[in-house]
């Protein structure tokens, strides 16, 4: 079962800010919205995670609505190595009972030079 | 260097025959898990282990095994009961017992069947 929609590919220029989009629409309340990326044959990386307010790292910023509903990972200035799929993923249930991520198919992002 | 290692990076059995995936963690993790991806898809539990000495199964169990004897290691048997092993197979770790956990990946095993 989908808990996140996201579009299977975008485009954007390098030196520009990727806005990668990602719908929870059933989201709970307690449920953190998680972001990783993959290059191609290695395994996820962890790029970051929020529940309601805006955060940022090194890395991206992570916009979430005040409905919860939907969220935005922006990467800043894009370079070439940020080509990559892109995992949004609303982690599902409390610890103990079974701490799934659910991994859909993402949005293959491709960085044009 | 603190981290997850997975290995071998790529491996090959017959069909019949049960291998077994190695993945270790320095990290002082106590929650470790088994992924399945295959080609274009995203990633499917297959097993995952809260402390050391217990497991539970995730959605796609069938036809593996795990074992956690200690909390650094996490091995995955694929069984020859497995219909369709060939996949890329990854290990993660996360602290555990909080609601933030996030989980850390390991390289992964790509795993063909001749």
């Amino acid at each position: 079962d989908a808990k996140t929609t996201q579009p299977p590919s975008m485009d954007c220029a390098e030196g520009r800010a990727a806005n990668l989009p990602c719908n929870h629409s059933t989201i709970s309340g307690n449920e953190y919205v998680y972001w990783y990326r993959q290059i191609h044959s290695q395994g996820p990386q962890y790029i970051i995670h929020g529940l309601k307010n805006n955060e940022t790292n090194e890395m991206a910023s992570l916009i979430i609505t005040e409905d919860r509903k939907s969220s935005t990972l922006i990467l800043p200035h894009a370079t070439l190595r940020d080509t990559a799929v892109y995992y949004c993923i609303v982690r599902v249930g409390r610890w103990g009972t079974g701490n799934q991520f659910y991994f859909g198919t993402g949005t293959s992002l491709t960085v044009i030079p | 260097d603190g981290g997850i290692t997975q290995s071998p990076k790529y491996l090959f059995r017959k069909e019949g025959q049960n291998v077994t995936l190695s993945c270790e963690q320095n990290l002082n993790h106590d929650a470790m898990y088994w992924y399945r991806q295959d080609p274009g898809q995203g990633l499917r539990l297959i097993y995952y282990s809260q402390i050391v000495n217990d497991f539970q199964k995730g959605d796609i169990a069938e036809g593996y095994s795990v074992s956690r004897e200690k909390k650094e290691s996490f091995p995955l048997t694929v069984t020859s009961a497995q219909k369709n092993p060939t996949a890329f197979y990854l290990c993660a770790s996360s602290i555990g017992g909080e609601d933030t956990d996030t989980q850390y990946f390991g390289p992964g095993t790509r795993l063909t069947v001749l």
